[in-house]
């Protein structure tokens, strides 16, 4: 099952808002109920950091300008009001179903 | 905290093997799935493989299917990857993470695999 990400590339002005769409090829619930869509944010030369799990939920110490939503195959992670800690990329990781897969990945950067 | 620290890559011949390992600390390491991704240079992420707490369900990725083990020994607190007949398309960033498919969480720093001639 794959997801697809848009945009590839994201320009945003500081403190503007930003919106990133993942959708599946299928839908990502799960036998168990559960809608296993995560985020996680690759800053440069840095390892991934999760930062929504199972759709919206947040990990602690991430801000709350982001924010996650969506259901079945469709998918959205929103930045309320862009910093400038937020460029990188953005990969959203469908692990519903075997294999688990990353989107191609959207690179954030500023204006 | 949370810790994972990969260790192993290197520069291996086409046809080569190499051992990953991955330390962990900061948790009850036998309480968690864990797994291997790994990320192509310039490229996307890809999942590699998982393994069950207790090391008895392992899950691959078809393109490493029989030529790559994951394992782990709970009480050295460590993962591993056995990466045998390597190929040029296997070089990459490859990453440890707490927790299986569904949820992962931690990732660690990552070490690099280059597979050349």
């Amino acid at each position: 099952v794959v997801v697809t990400q848009s945009p590839l590339s994201l320009p945003v002005t500081l403190g503007q808002p930003a919106s990133i769409s993942c959708r599946s090829s299928h839908s990502l619930v799960h036998s168990d109920g559960n809608t296993y869509l995560n985020w996680f944010h690759q800053r440069p030369g840095q390892s991934p950091r999760r930062l929504i799990y199972k759709v919206s939920n947040r990990d602690s110490g991430v801000p709350d300008r982001f924010s996650g939503s969506g259901s079945g195959t469709d998918f959205t992670l929103k930045i309320s009001r862009v910093e400038a800690e937020d460029v990188g990329v953005y990969y959203c990781m469908q692990g519903t179903h075997w294999p688990p897969y990353f989107g191609q990945g959207t690179n954030l950067e500023i204006k | 905290e949370v810790q994972l620290v990969e260790s192993g890559g290197g520069l291996v011949q086409p046809g080569g093997s190499l051992r990953l390992s991955c330390a962990a600390s900061g948790f009850t390491f036998s309480n968690y799935w864990m797994s291997w991704v790994r990320q192509a240079p310039g490229k996307g992420l890809e999942w590699v493989a998982n393994i069950k707490q207790d090391g008895s369900e392992k899950y691959y990725v078809d393109s490493v299917k029989g030529r790559f083990t994951i394992s782990r020994d709970n009480a050295k607190n460590s993962l591993y990857l056995q990466m045998n007949s390597l190929r040029a398309g296997d070089t990459a960033v490859f990453y440890c993470l707490r927790g299986g498919n569904s949820i992962p969480d931690y990732w660690g720093q990552g070490t690099p695999v280059t597979v050349s001639s």
